[in-house]
């Protein structure tokens, strides 16, 4: 068990809706980091947050956006869903902003759009 | 940006140690080797990461060589939960993501 908890475990919505992914982050960890993973394209990188603020985008759609609230869980929307949205998505969290500890990921929302 | 190379597949028996290379030639003097591996779509599991010196934890040992231009990673007994893909990545101490490649995909045999 990483320390990482990301809800729901599945999720399947129509093209054109809109969802919310919940990720809660290690105790005690500060950065948030959001990646998808499609069955084409590998692990990639989308947002990271650190203490509420962005720090860093990768390859983000603007459909995409996310938040970190102060209690530190950090929330990732999606809008105008494409088929090709279907992925999982995994949460990270570690430490600090950057450094060399490792990140530790949850087990990730996997998203179905029909 | 591939900064890592690691072959696309390999076996391994139950019980015998699993070896795993990876090349990272172009390494910079501040960045350090992780690997991680992912089971089955499951998220990506944190193993082990070193600068130069070798280093073991209880899950693996990571061997990197004195000009830091590869490395091994070793799974001392493999077990059929092993079965994973690993992933070897170079990431600075101020960079603040890990960049995936496409790992190797062990699979433990009985």
């Amino acid at each position: 068990d990483s320390g990482v908890t990301q809800t729901p475990k599945h999720l399947i919505t129509a093209t054109g809706q809109r969802v919310t992914l919940r990720c809660s982050p290690r105790s005690g960890d500060l950065s948030v980091y959001w990646y998808q993973q499609s069955l084409d394209q590998g692990l990639q990188f989308l947002i990271q947050y650190y203490n509420g603020e962005e720090r860093a985008k990768g390859n983000i759609l603007e459909r995409f956006s996310a938040q970190q609230f102060p209690d530190l869980h950090s929330e990732l929307n999606l809008s105008s869903l494409e088929l090709g949205d279907s992925a999982l998505y995994f949460c990270a969290s570690s430490p600090r902003e950057w450094g060399t500890s490792p990140l530790h990921f949850g087990n990730g929302t996997r998203l179905t759009v029909t | 940006d591939a900064k890592t190379t690691q072959p696309t597949s390999m076996d391994c028996a139950e019980g015998r140690a699993a070896n795993l290379p990876c090349n990272h030639s172009t390494i910079s003097g501040n960045e350090y080797v992780y690997w991680y591996r992912q089971i089955h779509s499951q998220g990506p599991q944190y193993i082990i990461h070193g600068l130069k010196n070798n280093e073991t934890n209880e899950m693996a040992s990571l061997i990197i060589t004195e000009d830091r231009k590869s490395s091994t990673l070793i799974l001392p007994h493999a077990t059929l939960r092993d079965t994973a893909v690993y992933y070897c990545i170079v990431r600075a101490a101020n960079d603040y993501k890990l960049s995936f490649g496409a790992g190797t995909t062990v699979t433990v045999r009985a």
